[in-house]
C-alpha cells in the first residue's frame, strides 16, 4: 500500500498568518494517464470531511483562494495564505493513484 | 442538490451483523463508482471498500470476507453488509462518491459500535 505521511501533525497558527502542511507518499502518485491523484480534505469538528483540492492543485467549488496546493510525484503541500477562524480542524491528504486509496494521518490546525 | 444519506448503524455484539445503506439523490447514481470510508472515534480516515459502475468490487485487507459492498441502481442506494463484526470495526462509516480517482461528495456518516 502507498503510505501517506503528513507533517506536522499539530499546527498552531495565529489568525491572519500563513500555514503549510506537507504530505509525502511512499510511491509516485503520477498515474499513467499523466495526472497526479493527490487530494486534500478538511474536517471540522463534528462534521464530515470536505474536499478542498484535487489533482494536486485544482480547487473544488466554493473553496477560498487562500488555499493552494502544489507538488509532484511524492511530495505535496497545502498552503493557507492567511488563516481564518473557520479553518480550524483536521486536514488530510489522500492518494487515488494506486489501490487501495490511502489517507495521511491528519494534521490538526488550531488557532493560537 | 446532491445528497448522500447513510443509515443502518447501531450497537452490535462482536460476531454480529449489520447492513448499512446510503441513499443518493441528485446524482446519476449508476454512472459512478462509490466507496465506504470509515473513521474510528478520534482517529483518521480509512478507506474500506469500492464498487465500480460495472459492479466489480475492492476491499481493504482487514475486511475481506466479512464486509460486502453492493449497489441497487434502480433505488440509487449503496449498501455495506457487515458480518462477523469485530471491536476494531467500530467507526463512523461514510458513503462517498468516486470522482476520477478522488472522492468528492460525503454523506453525514453512520456510527457502528461493536461491543459486548
Amino acid at each position: 500500500d502507498v503510505v501517506m505521511t503528513q507533517s506536522p501533525l499539530s499546527l498552531p497558527v495565529t489568525l491572519g498568518q500563513p500555514a503549510s502542511i506537507s504530505c509525502r507518499s511512499s510511491q509516485s502518485l503520477l498515474y499513467s494517464d499523466g495526472n497526479t491523484y493527490l487530494s486534500w480534505f478538511h474536517q471540522r469538528p463534528g462534521q464530515s470531511p470536505r474536499r478542498l483540492i484535487y489533482q494536486v492543485s485544482n480547487w473544488d467549488s466554493g473553496v477560498p483562494d487562500r488555499f493552494s496546493g502544489s507538488g509532484s510525484a511524492t511530495y505535496f503541500t497545502l498552503e493557507i495564505s492567511r488563516v481564518e477562524a473557520e479553518d480550524v480542524g483536521v486536514y488530510y491528504c489522500m492518494q487515488g493513484a494506486r489501490w487501495p486509496y490511502t489517507f495521511g494521518q491528519g494534521t490538526k490546525l488550531e488557532i493560537k | 442538490e446532491a445528497q448522500l444519506v447513510e443509515s443502518g448503524g447501531g450497537l452490535v455484539q462482536p460476531g454480529g451483523s449489520l447492513r448499512l445503506s446510503c441513499a443518493a439523490s441528485g446524482f446519476t447514481f449508476s454512472s459512478w463508482g462509490w466507496h465506504w470510508v470509515r473513521q474510528a472515534p478520534g482517529k483518521g480516515l480509512v478507506w474500506v471498500s469500492y464498487i465500480h459502475p460495472d459492479g466489480s468490487t475492492r476491499y481493504t485487507d482487514s475486511v475481506t470476507g466479512r464486509l460486502t459492498i453492493s449497489r441497487d441502481n434502480a433505488r440509487s442506494t449503496l449498501y455495506l453488509q457487515m458480518n462477523s463484526l469485530r471491536v476494531e470495526d467500530t467507526a463512523v462509516y461514510y458513503c462517498v462518491r468516486d470522482f476520477f480517482s478522488s472522492i468528492d461528495y460525503w454523506g453525514q456518516g453512520t456510527l457502528v459500535t461493536v461491543s459486548s
